[in-house]
């Protein structure tokens, strides 16, 4: 089975950086997704890390490690429309079922 | 290209009714996975299929629950006999294929409330 652990609640005012952990227990781990949902919305896909190191996609970057079953997403110049819920997820095993943790809810303050 | 449609967005049931609950995924994708989300918590899996298959299970309950994705029309989940328990946002995935990186799209769920 697996399990994602990350802080339930973050807060930053705007155009501050803000970081949100992930740590997992998994085996046979592949890689680890991160996604964005606002007020209880559709989920959206931010990025994927399956390789250790940093993936940047504009203002938001996601890092992985590995050997420290560690990951983090990167938001940076915060926004406001970024106050949402962050979810890390991992897949494993045969299926590469997406399993998610349970978010980290994000407020940006002006 | 349409994104990946979920109806109702809002069902009310009473105690003891059925809830059906339908996604139509994005055009080309040929899998789909079911979600229960409860609020201030995260998505919790129940059920993963292909078309005419049901390929994992293991996160929905065995009693009073199921799901299909028949060859033609949408995937539904099925809820008999609802209790209030069963209140919660479902939400639908769809992916073109299954690969560890292959992003799952999401529809905007059907929150489902048992009075």
């Amino acid at each position: 089975g697996q399990s994602l652990e990350q802080p339930s609640e973050v807060t930053a005012v705007e155009g501050a950086i803000v970081q949100i952990n992930c740590t997992y227990q998994t085996s046979g781990f592949y890689g680890l997704s991160w996604y964005q949902q606002h007020d209880g919305g559709a989920p959206t896909f931010l990025s994927y890390n399956a390789l250790d190191g940093l993936e940047e996609t504009g203002r938001f970057s996601s890092f992985l490690s590995r050997s420290d079953s560690y990951g983090y997403l990167l938001l940076q110049e915060l926004q406001m429309k970024d106050s949402a819920s962050y979810f890390c997820a991992g897949s494993s095993g045969g299926s590469y079922i997406p399993t998610f943790g349970r978010g980290t809810s994000l407020i940006v303050h002006p | 290209n349409a994104g990946v449609m979920q109806n109702p967005r809002h069902l009310v049931r009473r105690r003891g009714q059925e809830a059906r609950l339908r996604c139509s995924p994005m055009k080309g994708h040929s899998h789909v996975y079911w979600y229960r989300q409860l609020p201030e918590e995260g998505l919790k899996f129940m059920v993963y299929l292909q078309k005419e298959n049901i390929i994992d299970e293991s996160g929905m309950p065995k009693e009073r629950f199921s799901a299909e994705f028949p060859k033609e029309g949408p995937s539904i989940l099925r809820i008999q006999q609802v209790v209030r328990g069963d209140s919660a946002a479902y939400f639908c995935a769809s992916s073109p294929g299954q690969g560890a990186s292959t992003e799952a799209f999401f529809g905007q769920g059907t929150r489902l409330t048992v009075v």
